[in-house]
């Protein structure tokens, strides 16, 4: 099955400054990658997504990247604010295979 | 619109009972998974449910656990004679149709074991 590996474990930033979250994943035949936001005690909130077909996509403050040669993704926030402070996981999916499969989490600390 | 709903949020059983957990889809949602978070840890497919259908119980333990979807009413996943291990997060989510990738996920239902 897919394995999906997620770097770093945690991170501390200052505020104001960007955060860059890596992923890895074994199946080359994975082409949707989701990256959800959990706060303590919450369900995971989907933000931003990427598809096999595109490299790179935007929403506001947050981007992802994807490479399918090195098979790798990563999660950009940029300006970050102290309430982007969460877990965030990254999660892989195969075409016609519905079920995600998931990083082990990154712990984002934004200090004021 | 309503999203996805979990009960109970919080659940606490003793070693040996049964745990039943409910999911209630989005409106629209047909299709409903669960996942179990364990603390520290990212989260682990369990089963994939349509209505009146199990798509893939690859990721439940074969033993104790199992999932329905009835025609009506919620999502149910049971775990019988619980043990401590069993002490998690269950999460459920939906989605609309086949073939769709995003999925959209409830409160979950933290069961403590003792």
């Amino acid at each position: 099955g897919e394995n999906v590996e997620q770097h770093p474990s945690t991170l501390s930033v200052q505020e104001g400054d960007s955060a860059v979250i890596k992923c890895t994943y074994s199946d080359s035949a994975s082409n949707y990658f989701p990256w959800y936001k959990q706060e303590l005690g919450k369900r995971p909130q989907l933000i931003i997504d990427i598809r096999s077909n595109v490299g790179e996509k935007k929403d506001q403050r947050i981007a992802v990247t994807l490479n399918k040669t090195a098979k790798h993704f990563s999660l950009h926030i940029t300006e970050t604010q102290p309430e982007d402070s969460a877990v965030y996981f990254c999660a892989a999916s195969i075409s016609n295979d519905y079920k995600l499969s998931f990083g082990a989490g990154t712990t984002v600390t934004v200090r004021a | 619109n309503a999203g996805v709903m979990q009960n109970p949020r919080h659940l606490v059983r003793r070693r040996g009972q049964e745990a039943r957990l409910r999911c209630s889809p989005m409106k629209g949602h047909s299709h409903v998974y669960w996942y179990r978070q364990l603390p520290e840890e990212g989260l682990k497919f369990m089963v994939y449910l349509q209505k009146e259908n199990i798509i893939d119980e690859s990721g439940m333990p074969k033993e104790r656990f199992s999932a329905e979807f009835p025609k009506e009413g919620p999502s149910i996943l049971r775990i019988q004679q619980v043990v401590r291990g069993d002490s998690a997060a269950y999460f459920c989510a939906s989605s609309p149709r086949d073939m769709t990738y995003e999925q959209y996920f409830g409160p979950g239902t933290r069961l403590t074991v003792t």
